[in-house]
């Protein structure tokens, strides 16, 4: 099974200041027929169920500001908040859906204001 | 509008049995393969299981198979969690979830139903 690591666990940053996010996977979800790797991000609020901010690693949900960005490709992934927002405090989740017989997300990372 | 709403979470003992329903509204829901995914409280999302779209094919994690069962009525539009012998380790809420195009991530949750495993 693919299993998915999150750095790290928790980060505190400044109101506009960039944060950083890696997702590393124990094995390559790019799919090398289409040449899309298989990894979503995605947000959750207190109370909140998740919410879906890129897929395909680097494609930006409907609706999701231009501040969040991914990056990476094979078994190496970033989320980047370029200027954080009081509103972007919440845990992130990086998930892989490259095999259809799980679903492993990463163990989160906790964004605070510092 | 694209809804899911589960149902069916509560208190039951250790051992016993739950079953949980999924509504789903505001698209078809026969051609979108659906996932559960749980949260145990203050922890992270685990994946439980997910079903294709027309109910032919299943897969489950480790921690919940050959005790949780995966099922869909396409033509209730609900999407469903069988879940026996049930363990402490199983309270989270439990969510639903849509596969937003084929072999693609995961675009609409559920709110969640809370599920409580205890003596």
């Amino acid at each position: 099974d693919i299993v998915m690591t999150q750095s790290p666990d928790s980060l505190a940053v400044s109101l506009g200041e960039r944060a950083t996010i890696n997702c590393k996977s124990s094995q390559s979800v790019l799919y090398s027929s289409n040449n899309k790797n298989y990894l979503a991000w995605y947000q959750q609020k207190p109370g909140q169920p998740p919410k879906l901010l890129i897929y395909w690693a680097s494609t930006r949900e409907s609706g999701v500001p231009d501040r969040f960005s991914g990056s990476g490709s094979g078994t190496d992934f970033t989320l980047t908040i370029s200027s954080l927002q009081a509103e972007d405090v919440a845990v992130y989740y990086c998930q892989q859906y490259y095999s259809t017989h799980s679903g492993a997300f990463g163990q989160g990372t906790k964004v605070e204001i510092k | 509008e694209v809804q899911l709403v589960e149902s069916g979470g509560g208190l039951v003992q250790p051992g016993g049995s739950l079953r949980l329903s999924c509504a789903a509204s505001g698209f078809t829901f026969s051609s979108y393969w659906m996932h559960w995914v749980r949260q145990a409280p203050g922890k992270g999302l685990v994946w439980v299981s997910r079903i294709n779209s027309d109910g032919s094919s299943t897969s489950y994690a480790d921690s919940v198979k050959g005790r949780f069962t995966i099922s869909r009525d396409n033509a209730k539009n609900t999407l469903y969690l069988q879940m026996n012998s049930l363990r402490a380790e199983d309270t989270a809420v439990y969510y639903c979830a849509r596969v937003g195009m084929v072999r693609g991530p995961i675009d609409y949750w559920g709110q969640g139903t809370l599920v409580t495993v205890s003596s």
